[in-house]
């Protein structure tokens, strides 16, 4: 089956820690992106991927650094500058920049 | 960046035809107006995408009015499944380096279907 993954499903850091997000999809999409998403809010744009080995910051990058060595995958990682990094964490991807995304299921994270 | 406004919630019964509104006065000619659904707790959905013309495909019809400045989501047979945020996004068109224009989601429609 075509999709997109994201693990782990839940994630716990104490503060201070960096911490890697996991995102793989095998659409053969070239783009990809970062959300983040606190409750009752909508999504920000936090990178994203146009092409392998290209990318570029969103609306909210500070605190965050990602990488796209290979076209199936885009690991976030969340620094220990970011200051408020408990949240809901979406990866997406399309066939090209800007057309219809499709949704991991997400990674919930929490730093105490 | 063009910015939607979107009711905050609604409700609508079983069976019947779900409408959901969308404000984007500020659209640029080149844009397209785009809805996701997110179902509690998972990632949003894509359901369809429109520039100028109507469009219709299984899960759910977008007229798009002349001006462009608005726009209405239809689900034609509201399901309890249905139940969820609505989100409407502006987006520049797709390509390679295209505007790096803000993709803005913003708290969407949150949508009640009752039994």
């Amino acid at each position: 089956d075509g999709g997109i993954t994201q693990s782990p499903k839940y994630l716990f850091r104490k503060e201070g820690q960096n911490v890697t997000l996991s995102c793989e999809q095998n659409l053969n999409h070239d783009a990809m992106y970062w959300y983040r998403q606190d409750p009752g809010q909508g999504l920000r744009l936090i990178y994203y991927s146009q092409i392998v080995n290209d990318f570029q910051k969103g609306d909210i990058a500070e605190g965050y650094s990602v990488s796209r060595e290979k076209k199936e995958s885009f690991p976030l990682t969340v620094t220990s500058a970011q200051k408020n990094p408990t949240a809901f964490y979406l990866c997406a991807s399309s066939r090209e920049f800007l057309y219809e995304q499709y949704f991991g299921p997400g990674t919930r994270l929490t730093v105490t | 960046d063009a910015k939607t406004t979107q009711p905050t919630s609604m409700d609508c019964a079983e069976g019947r035809a779900a409408n959901l509104p969308c404000n984007h006065s500020t659209i640029s000619g080149n844009e397209y107006v785009y809805w996701y659904r997110q179902i509690h707790s998972q990632g949003p959905q894509y359901i369809i995408h429109g520039l100028k013309n109507n469009e219709t495909n299984e899960m759910a019809s977008l007229i798009i009015t002349e001006d462009r400045k608005s726009s209405t989501l239809i689900l034609p047979h509201a399901t309890l499944r249905d139940t969820a945020v609505y989100y409407c996004i502006v987006s520049p068109p797709t390509g390679l380096y295209s505007s790096a224009s803000k993709i803005i989601f913003g708290s969407g429609t949150r949508l009640s279907i009752r039994p």
